[in-house]
């Protein structure tokens, strides 16, 4: 079945530095993938997403490079805030011939971002 | 911007009682999805719904749960005899349409059983 990996937190960063949460799938067929994020007390916002083989998807700063060869979506930001201090989930959904369209989540990764 | 509301935020409900999730999805969406996290765990996949139908569920929506869209704007999961376990985040979904469409979540009930 399907299943999505991503490294375990919390990753520390400093404010300012570059982020790279790395995420791995494992599917059947074309799935399309997502990040989603998590505030504290909060519920998932959808972060960015792509559907297809070299897509990026992108949304405040981060960014996403759906990589087929390596069955990848790594997370990355050029200079993090605090503000982006939360859970990043790394998700698929794969359509399929019994119209199966639920999402697969990986196990979050927590970031914390220090002043 | 259109966003999907649960309520509520918070239930305490004692083991063996039914306990009823109230979500209001986005208007115009027509896929609707409950899913769980029990705490520290990852987000688990329960149930989606179309057209008035389960479309697709998991191995842990078994049969002390049932969902319903009674009345064309809300959708319900309800759990009908309480288990410990059960204690979880549930976030209902939902999406507009066919094929690759994002899912948009509601910020959850937290349902605690004691």
């Amino acid at each position: 079945g399907d299943s999505v990996t991503q490294m375990e937190g919390p990753v520390t960063l400093s404010e300012e530095a570059f982020l790279t949460i790395n995420c791995t799938y494992t599917a059947t067929g074309y799935p399309s993938l997502f990040w989603y994020v998590q505030y504290p007390g909060e519920g998932l916002q959808l972060l960015l997403k792509a559907t297809k083989a070299d897509d990026k998807g992108s949304n405040k700063g981060f960014e996403a490079t759906y990589r087929k060869e390596t069955t990848s979506f790594h997370l990355e930001k050029g200079s993090v805030q605090v503000s982006d201090s939360a859970v990043y989930f790394c998700a698929l959904s794969e359509v399929m011939d019994t119209g199966r369209r639920a999402l697969t989540f990986g196990s979050g990764t927590r970031l914390q971002v220090q002043p | 911007e259109p966003e999907v509301t649960q309520t509520p935020s918070h239930q305490v409900t004692q083991m063996g009682q039914e306990v009823i999730l109230r979500c209001v999805p986005i208007s115009n969406h027509l896929y609707f999805y409950w899913y769980r996290q029990i705490l520290g765990q990852k987000v688990e996949f329960l149930v989606s719904f179309y057209n008035n139908e389960i479309s697709e569920k998991s191995e842990i929506f078994d049969d002390q749960f049932s969902v319903e869209r009674p009345d064309g704007s809300n959708f319900t999961l309800k759990i009908r005899s309480t288990k410990l376990e059960d204690s979880a985040m549930y976030f209902c979904a939902s999406s507009a349409g066919e094929g690759n469409q994002p899912q948009h979540f509601g910020d959850g009930t937290r349902l605690s059983i004691l």
